[in-house]
Parts: structure tokens; sequence; C-alpha cells
């Protein structure tokens, strides 16, 4: 089946750094969603895009719907330490399906 | 608004036990899912159902049932539990503008 290559797996970064993740497929997608967990939660949506091109900020974060449609970036400015957790992406295959692909997550762990 | 409720948030059973997890939303979404999620991977889509009425397989169906009883519930059933199925559930619901919003998942050990 599809799948969504998420990068990269886990970091370890300072309090006030900058974060940048990606999901890549060889598949296109319509939608792409960012998902944030918290440890015992659900994922908790972050941003939404929905065409190609797209930037779309949400506070700190910023995330973007790839040109190519097979790929997205999320980044996020001057972490803090609650910004601690996984981060998922989605995407929504542009064959009409109402199914969503997810990536296997960024481990963000912030260091004070 | 509640969002996305699930019941049970935890549950132990024995091998070959059954039980029904149950999912509500209250956003008046069409579509609807349950999701497994295994440490070290992502969520994997068990069922979804895009409105009232209809449900569809997802990647990893195999020994679970759904059911849509209302344009607001969408339960799972596990007919005889097993040892693999011990995961953490989420449901989800999602609704025009294509965004989904999970709740806070159930817990599910299989002994």
């Amino acid at each position: 089946g599809q799948q969504l290559n998420q990068s990269p797996q886990s970091m370890f970064i300072q309090e006030g750094e900058d974060v940048s993740m990606n999901c890549t497929s060889s598949s296109i997608f319509n939608t792409w969603l960012w998902y944030k967990q918290d440890p015992g939660e659900g994922p908790v949506l972050l941003i939404a895009l929905y065409k190609a091109g797209e930037l779309t900020s949400n506070g700190r974060l910023t995330a973007q719907f790839g040109i190519t449609r097979k790929d997205s970036f999320l980044n996020i400015s001057a972490s803090i330490p609650s910004d601690v957790g996984i981060y998922f992406c989605a995407g929504q295959l542009s064959s009409g399906t109402y199914k969503y692909i997810f990536g296997t997550g960024t481990r963000l762990k912030v260091l004070a | 608004n509640a969002g996305v409720t699930q019941t049970p948030k935890f549950q132990v059973l024995k091998t070959g036990q059954s039980m029904t997890l149950q999912c509500a939303q209250d956003m008046n979404h069409n579509s609807m899912y349950w999701y497994r999620q295994d440490p070290g991977m992502g969520l994997r889509l068990i069922y979804y159902s895009a409105s009232e009425g209809t449900t569809d397989k997802g990647e990893v169906p195999n020994g679970y049932n759904v059911s849509r009883l209302n344009k607001r519930e969408f339960s799972l059933r596990l007919e005889s539990a097993a040892p693999s199925q011990t995961s953490v559930y989420f449901c989800a619901s999602s609704g025009g503008l294509k965004t989904q919003y999970f709740g806070p998942g159930t817990r599910l050990l299989v002994l």
C-alpha cells in the first residue's frame, strides 16, 4: 500500500532552536494534515493544507504543501519545552478516497 | 462541544473474549474512522465509514467488525480478541473541510 516517509524519526534540540521535518511519498496527495500527539493523548490537528504550494502558519508553526504534491514540510520556530511530542503527517490521496495515510512520526525532544 | 469521545479508556481482555469499542462525535461529520497505533508505527486504518450506512475496510481489518449505528456513532468490535490486537485504538471523524479530528483513545491489552 501507499506509504509516507517521515523524517527525521526523532530529534533532540535546544530550547529556542528552529525545527524542520518533512513527509515524502511516491503518491500524489490532495490534502496534507499535520498533527501533534502528547503521551497518552490522541493526535491534535495543527495545520491543514489543501493545494500545491500552499504555505500556512499556526503561531510558531508553518507548514507547506509541496509543489509536486508528493511532499509536505513542517517548521517550528523558537522551540519551547511544550513542543515536546510526536508529530505526524497525514495525506489524503487525490483519487477521491476518504482514507488518510499517516507517516510514522517525528519524536521531538526539547532540552531546556 | 465534546468533539470525539471514546469508551472505554482502558480495557484488559483474555484471549478469545469479545468487546465493543464505542465512539461518538458531535460535530455533524459524515465520515468516521477507526485506527490502531502500535509502538514505533504510525496510525493504521482498520475500517472507515464515508457516510451513514456505509463501511469499508482499511489497511488492517482482519479480526475486527464495525457498525455505523447512526451519523454520530461508529463502533468497533473484536469478536475473539488475540494478543496481536493489543494496541491503542483511536476513533476519528471528518467533515467537509477534510480535516480529521481524533478521540482520546482506548488502550487495550489482550492477555
